[in-house]
């Protein structure tokens, strides 16, 4: 296992309110990933990290930022949630590193499901 | 940006029967495919992967085959059992771009 725990595992909020996920990972893992799963779309990236305050955006980061002030934890935030973010959030460690970060396995967490009413 | 497509989105087989799943690719710079395989519930996991120096790779009943001319990959189980019932994604990414693309997934079941 190598170490990564997502917080919380479930959440149900309102229309308008802020959202902060947590991800959390023990054995320093530089490259940190945030996804979203919705049925028909697979996994689609939304922000990643490349280490301490150096993140970026992927496929779908519009209504998302993210934060990463320690290696350890990596939050992704909807500032004012829309019912178009109800979905399944998973975070993402790569297990290799450098510029070949995107190219050998990632290891998920378990998955943050929110439900926004 | 790369784009993959994934078929079928679902497929039911017997208890021993091979499965096939397919995987095509738009970036001909894509030069890693590796396969999840997700239970009910669960997190992604990886099942197995190829590099785009290799045609085929195998692990028991698990093969994947790379055609890069076509920009088309495949999954093979072989002897399913249900177990292998589960929802299985393919993946395409490149050195250096961190936004690894899945497809759409398939829902295999495999029936007793």
């Amino acid at each position: 296992d190598a170490g990564i725990t997502q917080s919380p595992r479930h959440k149900v909020t309102e229309t308008g309110t802020p959202v902060t996920l947590r991800c959390h990972q023990t054995e320093n893992h530089r490259y940190m990933y945030w996804y979203r799963q919705d049925p028909g779309h697979g996994l689609r990236l939304i922000h990643y990290s490349y280490g301490v305050k150096d993140t970026d955006k992927g496929e779908v980061s519009d209504g998302y930022s993210v934060s990463r002030s320690k290696t350890e934890d990596f939050l992704l935030t909807l500032e004012s949630a829309t019912s178009s973010q109800t979905s399944v959030y998973f975070c993402a460690i790569s297990l290799t590193s450098g510029s070949y970060a995107n190219t050998g396995e990632l290891f998920f967490g378990e998955g943050s499901r929110l439900t926004v009413l | 940006g790369e784009n993959v497509e994934q078929h079928p989105s679902t497929l039911s087989v017997q208890e021993g029967d091979s499965a096939v799943i397919k995987c095509t690719y738009s970036d001909s710079a894509s030069n890693y495919f590796p396969w999840y395989k997700q239970e009910l519930g669960k997190r992604p996991q990886l099942i197995i992967d190829i590099r785009s120096n290799v045609g085929e790779k195998k692990d028991q009943r698990i093969a994947v085959t790379l055609n890069k001319t076509a920009k088309h990959f495949s999954l093979h189980i072989t002897e399913t059992q249900p177990e292998d019932s589960a929802v299985y994604f393919c993946a395409a990414s490149r050195t250096g771009n961190n936004d690894m693309r899945f497809g759409a997934g398939t829902r295999l079941t495999v029936k007793p």
